[in-house]
């Protein structure tokens, strides 16, 4: 099983949807987790980080699941502009020692209008 | 402030040429990271550093690949004897240091082309 998993779509949604994406990590002792954006040609940036708790941040929602090894991006109200690929980001604790960043193959999301 | 920047942008070489390629991190990150991705795929782990040592070169592909950090700042990626599957983008990111939350940062990338 691959450490961290992800759909790698396409995702064909229209303007206004809802959509979500799931990435699976094997580590249960993963304690960080992200979500990265990477348009067309350009560099990842971060888009979210997801807590516990699960956290919003406008039409984006990040969610984990500890028990089912998971984590979530939910965007709502889709915009052309959310066309992209969606990466996660799983890094173990370490205790402030080093830690290995482990990057998913991410999810294509194309937005269509 | 500035980003992460590398160079050159692009890079075409002939095959069994060597290539080097930078990476200035953001300054004052003492974390550096060296990434390849491949058209259509995922981001492919080559090398860390922490200041100026390198405790995870794992995923460096065979021996025709080094790194190297000076100063604490600039790192250089330097491929021997290019082969064609050797092309990719190589993506340099930094980070402010080594702890539970670790964003980091990416630069614009190095696209290389071995013919």
């Amino acid at each position: 099983r691959k450490e961290v998993e992800q759909d790698p779509g396409p995702f064909n949604v229209p303007e206004g949807a809802t959509v979500a994406f799931n990435c699976t990590y094997s580590n249960s002792a993963s304690q960080s987790f992200f979500w990265y954006r990477q348009d067309c040609r350009k560099e990842p940036k971060l888009l979210m980080s997801v807590y516990s708790s699960g956290n919003e941040d406008g039409r984006f929602t990040a969610q984990l699941n500890r028990a089912s090894q998971y984590i979530s991006l939910l965007i709502r109200d889709s915009k052309l502009s959310d066309s992209a690929t969606y990466l996660c980001v799983v890094i173990p604790d370490s205790s402030g020692g080093y830690q290995k960043v482990t990057f998913g193959t991410g999810t294509k999301l194309q937005v269509i209008p | 402030g500035a980003g992460v920047s590398q160079s050159p942008s692009n890079k075409v070489t002939e095959k069994g040429k060597d290539v080097e390629l930078r990476c200035d991190p953001i300054s004052g990150h003492t974390a550096l990271y060296w990434y390849r991705q491949s058209l259509g795929q995922g981001l492919e782990f080559l090398i860390y550093f922490q200041g100026n040592s390198a405790p995870d070169k794992s995923g460096l592909p065979s021996d025709r690949f080094s790194a190297e950090r000076t100063g604490g700042s600039v790192s250089t990626l330097t491929i021997q004897r290019t082969q064609q599957e050797d092309s990719a983008v190589y993506l340099c990111a930094s980070s402010l240091t080594v702890g539970s939350y670790n964003e980091q940062f990416f630069g614009p990338g190095t696209r290389l082309t071995v013919l």
